[in-house]
């Protein structure tokens, strides 16, 4: 059974470009999370879905962030535009009960310039 | 506001040496849940267990135990006889209230190396 999947694994983009990232969950798991780790800080969640709807999204940072799970499959989060600040790694997360994130993908690398 | 601390930024240890990751936390809920995560060199974080604050039991998994103490704020991680697999970042995670734990804060993680 494939893991949850993440593209791309990296991205180097310019301050005031878009970016957007996606995640593949695990098939048949409603719950999706994003989190990310920004330079030198603590993993911080970002928005949980439950099937395409927003269960919880306090924590996403501004309305530069916008997370879509469009029919509840795969999701994308753009950055549009980006800041220095917003680079890190962004790791996406899924489970079939909402219990926790308990299957992570390794995460997409995103540098600023 | 809750609080994770791994207090242990780094710890390095021979194989099959026992090893300890330290765990505390803060939290003005009486309900929550704990979490322990492993980050191998490949990157994605691989879920190890969960806890609730009602569930005092110790557990244990193979190598893998866990020491759950609500009267220090603590859940530790314990790896016995450790192996050089073992070589990963470790990072404990918290979430408050009755939601079932689907908004972590994590700690800042130990990273731990086991040599030969």
């Amino acid at each position: 059974e494939a893991g949850v999947t993440q593209f791309p694994s990296h991205s180097v983009i310019e301050k005031g470009q878009t970016v957007t990232l996606r995640c593949d969950p695990i098939s048949g798991h409603d719950n999706l999370y994003w989190y990310r780790r920004v330079m030198g800080k603590e993993i911080k969640f970002l928005l949980h879905f439950v099937k395409e709807s927003k269960q919880d999204e306090s924590g996403m940072p501004n309305n530069r962030f916008l997370a879509e799970r469009t029919g509840g499959t795969y999701s994308t989060l753009k950055v549009q535009p980006a800041e220095l600040e917003d680079s890190g790694v962004y790791f996406c997360a899924s489970s079939q009960e909402g219990l926790g994130p308990e299957y992570f993908g390794a995460g997409t690398r995103l540098s600023v310039l | 506001a809750q609080k994770v601390t791994q207090a242990q930024t780094e710890i390095s240890v021979v194989e099959k040496e026992d090893v300890t990751l330290d765990c505390v936390y803060e939290t003005r809920d009486t309900t929550y849940y704990l979490f322990w995560y492993k980050q191998p060199p490949s990157g994605e974080l691989v879920f190890l267990i969960r806890r609730n604050s009602f569930d005092e039991q110790n557990e244990i998994s193979g190598r893998y135990s866990w020491n759950f103490q609500k009267s220090t704020s603590s859940f530790n991680f314990t790896i016995t006889a450790s192996q050089v697999v073992d070589s990963a970042v470790y990072f404990c995670a918290l979430s408050e209230g009755a939601g079932g734990g689907n908004k972590l804060t994590f700690g800042t993680g130990t990273q731990l190396k086991v040599e030969l």
